[in-house]
């Protein structure tokens, strides 16, 4: 199975400030990796696809880039509601597999 | 509006098979694929699998053949059976959609996991 790590587990930061979230795939996934939010006691919440494509309704303030192995996920200019969990999904082949999630904090 | 909401039991006995279904409205089971997520309490996601209208299945192996996911889609709904459980099966339960389209430029398949059902907590306890 494909093992994506992401870094960091944690992360504080102010509201306004820029946000740089990684997931690295353990083998080569094209672009076939998602971004995922989740608050608590939510189901998560689809915010791009294909690496790079904003789902409808996603504030523009988040955006990813990366293909292969090494992917981001940018939040610029923090709102208060974005304090929460970030998944990435590879969905290149099965099983799917999930990174470990980072947990977004206010400082 | 595409809605995906899980129910079955919240209480499950060790040794005993967990039964979850997934109802779906605002789309057809019969497109796209359905999928099971769960989250153990303070934990991230785990892939469980996904079945197609056809009725194949694609499990993930780490739950070492106690899984069978039908479909039935004269309900347009789908289920999740994981039989022999112990407290380690204890979690919120999620039914998503993986939905895809082929991208015009490059011909490749575009996958996502869009919607997702509320969730439900199935705890494994005598």
């Amino acid at each position: 199975a494909i093992q994506m790590t992401q870094s960091p587990s944690s992360l504080s930061a102010s509201v306004g400030d820029r946000v740089i979230i990684t997931c690295r795939a353990s083998q080569g996934i094209r672009k076939d990796l998602g971004w995922y939010q989740q608050r608590p006691g939510k189901a998560p919440k689809l915010l791009i696809y294909d690496a790079s494509t904003l789902q409808g309704g996603v504030p523009s303030r988040f955006s990813g880039s990366g293909s292969g192995t090494d992917f981001t996920l940018t939040i610029s200019g923090l709102e208060p509601e974005d304090f929460a969990t970030y998944y990435c999904l590879q969905v290149y082949n099965y099983p799917r597999t999930f990174g470990q999630g980072t947990k977004l904090e206010i400082k | 509006q595409v809605e995906l909401k899980e129910s079955g039991p919240g209480l499950v006995r060790p040794s005993e098979t967990l039964s979850l279904t997934c109802t779906v409205s605002g789309d057809s089971v019969n497109d796209h694929y359905w999928h099971w997520i769960r989250q153990s309490p303070g934990k991230g996601l785990e892939w469980l699998g996904y079945i197609y209208y056809s009725g194949a299945a694609t499990y993930n192996p780490s739950l070492r053949g106690r899984v069978a996911m039908s479909i039935d889609t004269s309900r347009n709904t789908f289920s999740l059976n994981l039989n022999s459980v112990t407290a380690a099966d204890t979690a919120v339960y999620y039914c998503a959609r993986e939905a895809f389209k082929v991208d015009d430029t490059t011909a490749s398949v575009i996958y996502w996991f869009d919607p997702w059902g509320q969730g439900t907590l199935v705890t494994v306890s005598s």
